[in-house]
């Protein structure tokens, strides 16, 4: 099945600070989100991104399928977006995703 | 915005019980999932449900697991004889398409 790799695994910013995550798919996909996972377990959907850049306030993502990546860009990161960060991604036609190990931001008053 | 609602939120059962999760995917949802987080690691595909019959499983759901769709909105999953490690988050999800899929809340199994 296809590998998906998230980098860096953990990132600790003072707040104010920008970062950017990177995933890493291992084929092409028709479907890849980024997810936000807050304190309480829940997964916020950030971006539907198979291809393309789109933007949402502080934060972007930009997917290039054609070198199978990702970046997820956080700008003037916050303390409420601490968290860990998912990619998900997927290639068959019945909907199924796979996701990274994560990436586990901690932002710093 | 439309929700995918999980009920209970958080569960504990005693070892060898059979548990059923529920959910309430999107009303105009056709595409329904549920996953699964063991405590500190990645989520986990279980399986994929689609025109009442299931379309993709992993290899982690096996014989213990099933889904049904009682009626035109509930999704459940049924764990027949649980064991210490089905201990996780169980996340139920829905999607128009195969892209793009909303998430629930999540449902917290303890088995002791």
């Amino acid at each position: 099945g296809i590998q998906v790799e998230q980098s860096p695994p953990d990132l600790i910013l003072q707040e104010g600070a920008n970062s950017t995550l990177r995933c890493n798919f291992s084929d092409s996909v028709n479907n890849l989100q980024w997810f936000h996972q807050n304190p309480w377990g829940q997964l916020i959907n950030l971006f539907y991104i198979p291809s393309g850049t789109k933007q949402n306030g502080r934060l972007s993502a930009t997917t290039v399928a054609t070198e199978r990546y990702s970046l997820l860009y956080i700008s003037s990161s916050q303390t409420t977006d601490s968290g860990v960060y998912f990619c998900a991604v997927g290639n068959t036609n019945a909907g199924k995703s796979t996701f990274g190990d994560g990436t586990t931001l901690t932002v710093k008053p | 915005e439309p929700e995918v609602t999980q009920t209970p939120s958080h569960q504990v059962t005693q070892m060898g019980q059979e548990v059923i999760l529920r959910c309430v995917p999107i009303s105009n949802h056709l595409y329904f999932y549920w996953y699964r987080q063991i405590l500190g690691q990645k989520v986990e595909f279980l399986v994929s449900f689609y025109n009442n019959e299931i379309s993709e499983k992993s290899e982690i759901f096996d014989d213990q697991f099933s889904v049904e769709r009682p009626d035109g909105s509930n999704f459940t999953l049924k764990i027949r004889s649980t064991k210490l490690e089905d201990s996780a988050m169980y996340f139920c999800a829905s999607s128009e398409g195969v892209r793009s899929v909303t998430f629930g809340s999540g449902t917290r199994l303890t088995v002791v």
